[in-house]
């Protein structure tokens, strides 16, 4: 059965730092294309990073020079590191398998449950 | 920077055709997808490619993309296709629309 589990969510006051991770069964990632996806209170999903299978990332100008994506294959676990985090980056932070068949077309799932990042004093 | 638009809400009746549209410039030169997100869930693919269904989705889902705007169809709405309802497409990084919350009354 595939499932993806965030953990690592919380809350952080602004300039902090959090690791948050995604704990992932049923498939192996680093012969996947994994990314995150967040999700401020009330408002739509942003993507925010992706992590190639030849381990190229890519960053959401947003969060570029803030955040780190990463991938331990012993553990078979995404992870986003966080940095200088700001109040707008306070939201529901998802990890989902990221299918990219050919140039111009991409789509996202299996998605996990979320854990909650807020960034508060 | 592109930009999706999806109207914020939309009605049905039970048992009857539902329409959720996508606008964005010159969208149907591109591939579009379509996400559902109930309440206190991860979003969940319905359609990706403009009118694939993943497996499992039942086929009343369905969607098509023309000219600037990408429509999702829910033939015979149920109570339990409620939800919001998400556009997304690649035009140079991932786009994603506002949303369109599908109410079933």
């Amino acid at each position: 059965e595939v499932q993806l589990v965030e953990t690592g969510g919380g809350l952080i006051q602004p300039g902090g730092s959090l690791r948050l991770s995604c704990a992932v069964s049923g498939f192996t990632v680093s012969s996947n294309y994994m990314s995150w996806v967040r999700q401020a209170p009330g408002k739509g999903l942003e993507w925010v990073s992706v992590i190639y299978s030849g381990g190229n990332t890519y960053y959401a100008a947003s969060v570029k020079g803030r955040f780190t994506i990463s991938r331990d294959n012993s553990k078979n676990t995404l992870n986003l590191q966080m940095n200088s985090l700001r109040a707008e980056d306070t939201a529901v932070y998802y990890c989902a398998r990221e299918t990219i068949p050919a140039a111009g077309t991409v789509w996202f799932g299996p998605w996990g449950q979320g854990t909650l990042v807020t960034v508060s004093s | 920077s592109y930009e999706l638009t999806q109207p914020p809400s939309v009605s049905v009746s039970p048992g009857q055709t539902a329409s959720i549209t996508c606008s964005g410039d010159k969208l149907g030169n591109k591939y579009a997808s379509w996400y559902q997100q109930k309440p206190g869930q991860s979003p969940l693919l319905v359609i990706y490619e403009n009118n694939k269904r993943p497996s499992g989705i039942p086929e009343r889902f369905s969607g098509s993309n023309s000219g600037n705007t990408a429509t999702l169809t829910i033939s015979g709405t149920q109570a339990m296709d409620e939800a919001d309802y998400y556009c997304q497409t690649w035009a140079g990084t991932v786009v994603f629309g506002g949303g369109t919350r599908l109410t079933v009354l």
